[in-house]
Formats: structure tokens, C-alpha cells, sequence
């Protein structure tokens, strides 16, 4: 059973840019959940991704936007940076309505 | 909205000792509670869940919605203990089944040998 990858693992980036976070689910689950944890923070959570829709939401402007795939994999995207968006980004995968989501490492980022 | 309250950044006990980390919710509905820890160099994994009562490498939880508390236990904690552990509330989102967890800020715990 492969678990949940992340890529890439840290990047930089400046204000005003834009940047795509990849998340591969663990295998046989359909729904993706993003997570952003600032330092010293617990992990707030941005939306949820099943079947190619996003099926809930965080308090998160519109500026996040995500993408789930047919093979289930995910991608976060966050436009025109801000230096509050330097944070640790997770990735949970899951079956709909399971209790447990199975979280990859993480890819952090630094908004310069 | 729903919150999770860690009130110790950072907890130290002895090895031996016993442990308890706090956690207090706020939430109008019925709460599902969990426990995440994450060690060293690993990732966010789920240790307990309070529908289960069960006891994980030692610890359990107990939900107290009176207190509206889900402590974390241990009665005699080991060094492997040490880690960062995050209380988590689970919310249903919509209709469509769709479930979000709240966290609290985690509490460090460090076991001195």
C-alpha cells in the first residue's frame, strides 16, 4: 500500500507569484483534503476534493483553488502570494466520510 | 464555529511520570474527537479516536462533554513518547458528506530519561 506523497518538498517563492502544490493519495482512497499550518499553528483546514469536485471548505479567499484528477491525485494552487502564505501545506487523503485521513509529509513554503 | 483549545505549548515529565494533555472543544453539535501525533522527522498520523475507547501504546482519551474536555492519558510515559500531539474536532461540512478537522495549536511533549 503506498501512503501519501507530496512534491515538492519546500520551494521559495516571492509576493504577487503564483505556485501549484501535487499530492498523490494513498491508494483505493477518492477524497483529498489540503491543510495549511503556519509555524507554531495546528493545521487549518483549506477545502476537500471528491470526484473531481470540491466538497467543502475552509476559510480560505478564492485565491486558493485546487484540482482533484481521475486518479485521484490533487493539486493546490494559490495565486498572487502573500508572505502570510509561508506555511507548511498538507495533504490528507481518505474515503468519503471515513474517520481517518492519512496525511503525507508536507511541502513547505517560504513566500519571500 | 467550532474550536480545539491545546492550553500547553509544551508539556515535560519524567520518564515514569504520568501524562495528561489537555484539550477542551467548542462545538454546538455532537463532537467526534480525535488525537494526531506526529514524532520526529514523521509524519501526521492518527494515534486515538474517541469512539473507539480504545488505548493506544498506553494512552487513551476520555470524551467529557460536560467539561467538553477529550484529555489525552498516559499513566507512565516513555521516552518514545515525545512528540507533538494535536487535538481534532470533526465537523460534517455539508450535506454531501463531506467532513473537515478542526486542530488545536499541539502540545510538545518532551519525557526526560
Amino acid at each position: 500500500e503506498t501512503g501519501v506523497t507530496q512534491s515538492p518538498t519546500h520551494l521559495i517563492k516571492t509576493r504577487g507569484q503564483q505556485v501549484t502544490l501535487r499530492c498523490s493519495s494513498q491508494s483505493g482512497h477518492n477524497t483529498v483534503s489540503w491543510y495549511q499550518q503556519a509555524l507554531g499553528q495546528g493545521p487549518q483546514f483549506i477545502f476537500q476534493y471528491y470526484r473531481e469536485e470540491e466538497n467543502g471548505r475552509g476559510n480560505f479567499p478564492p485565491r486558493f483553488s485546487g484540482l482533484q484528477f481521475p486518479n485521484y491525485s490533487s493539486e493546490l494552487n494559490v495565486n498572487a502570494l502573500e508572505l502570510d502564505d509561508s506555511a507548511l501545506y498538507l495533504c490528507a487523503s481518505s474515503h468519503l466520510a471515513e474517520e481517518t485521513q492519512y496525511f503525507g509529509p508536507g511541502t513547505r513554503l517560504l513566500v519571500l | 464555529a467550532q474550536r480545539v483549545t491545546q492550553p500547553e505549548k509544551l508539556l515535560s515529565v519524567f520518564k515514569g511520570a504520568p501524562v495528561e494533555l489537555k484539550c477542551n472543544y467548542s462545538y454546538s453539535g455532537s463532537p467526534e474527537l480525535f488525537w494526531y501525533v506526529q514524532y520526529s522527522r514523521q509524519r501526521l498520523q492518527l494515534l486515538l479516536r474517541h469512539i473507539s475507547r480504545e488505548s493506544i501504546k498506553g494512552f487513551t482519551a476520555d470524551l467529557n462533554k460536560g467539561e467538553t474536555s477529550f484529555h489525552l492519558k498516559k499513566p507512565f510515559a516513555q521516552e518514545e513518547d515525545s512528540a507533538m500531539y494535536y487535538c481534532a474536532l470533526r465537523v460534517l461540512y455539508s450535506g454531501a458528506g463531506s467532513y473537515q478537522l478542526t486542530f488545536g495549536k499541539g502540545t510538545k511533549l518532551s519525557v526526560i530519561p
